[in-house]
């Protein structure tokens, strides 16, 4: 079956500067790799998705990159404000497994101010 | 929309006792998830639905497991006898057929003593 890895695993980023997530997945049939924020004491929820037809998407702030050669997409944040302290899932789908997600472990951001 | 209803938000219990968790989807989504939450395991599908019917119940971790989904809106997740090893917050989660976005909601922190 699909295998995510995410790293780090916690990262800490000063008010304004810019953070990465990063993922890679085993499945070259995989085509599309959501983003969750999940808040304290809250369900994940996304905030951003790539399909493997796509090698860059950007909402504001946000951006997601996918290079399906190496099987690794990343995630973007600019001008990074402490409302974005959260932790981070990447996530993977592959075809025919319905709506199946396989998540990555998670990554604790935290925006100091 | 109200979003995905899940209840009990904490449920606290000695080992040995019967769980169930309860979930209400939102209205027209085809699709049912129940995750399991840990620090050490992340994000773990246990099973999912579509169409009221479960296809892939692999993630489920033991026969004291059980899910069911009897109608379109109201699906449980039942741990019969629980352990404490089963402690961690449960996710149910929803989606409509193929759109990709999971909808989920605010988890079940089940803590077995």
């Amino acid at each position: 079956g699909e295998n995510v890895e995410q790293h780090p695993s916690t990262l800490s980023v000063q008010e304004g500067d810019s953070a990465v997530i990063k993922c890679t997945y085993s499945d070259s049939a995989s085509n599309y790799f959501p983003w969750y924020k999940q808040e304290l004491g809250k369900g994940p929820q996304l905030i951003i998705d790539i399909r493997s037809n796509v090698g860059e998407k950007k909402d504001q702030r946000i951006a997601v990159t996918l290079n399906k050669t190496a099987k690794h997409f990343s995630l973007h944040i600019t001008e990074t404000q402490p409302e974005d302290s959260a932790v981070y899932f990447c996530a993977a789908h592959t075809p025919g497994g319905g709506n199946k997600l396989t998540f990555g472990t998670g990554t604790q951001l935290k925006v100091e101010l | 929309d109200a979003g995905v209803i899940q209840s009990p938000r904490h449920e606290v219990t000695e080992m040995g006792q019967e769980v169930t968790l309860r979930c209400k989807p939102i209205s027209g989504h085809d699709y049912l998830f129940w995750y399991r939450q840990t620090m050490m395991r992340g994000l773990e599908l246990l099973i999912y639905f579509n169409n009221n019917v479960p296809i892939d119940d692999s993630g489920m971790p033991e026969d004291r497991f059980s899910a069911k989904m009897p109608n379109a809106s109201f699906s449980t997740l039942k741990i019969q006898p629980s352990e404490p090893r089963d402690s961690a917050v449960y996710f149910c989660a929803s989606s409509g057929f193929n759109t990709g976005e999971l909808f989920f909601g605010e988890g079940s922190r089940l803590t077995v003593l």
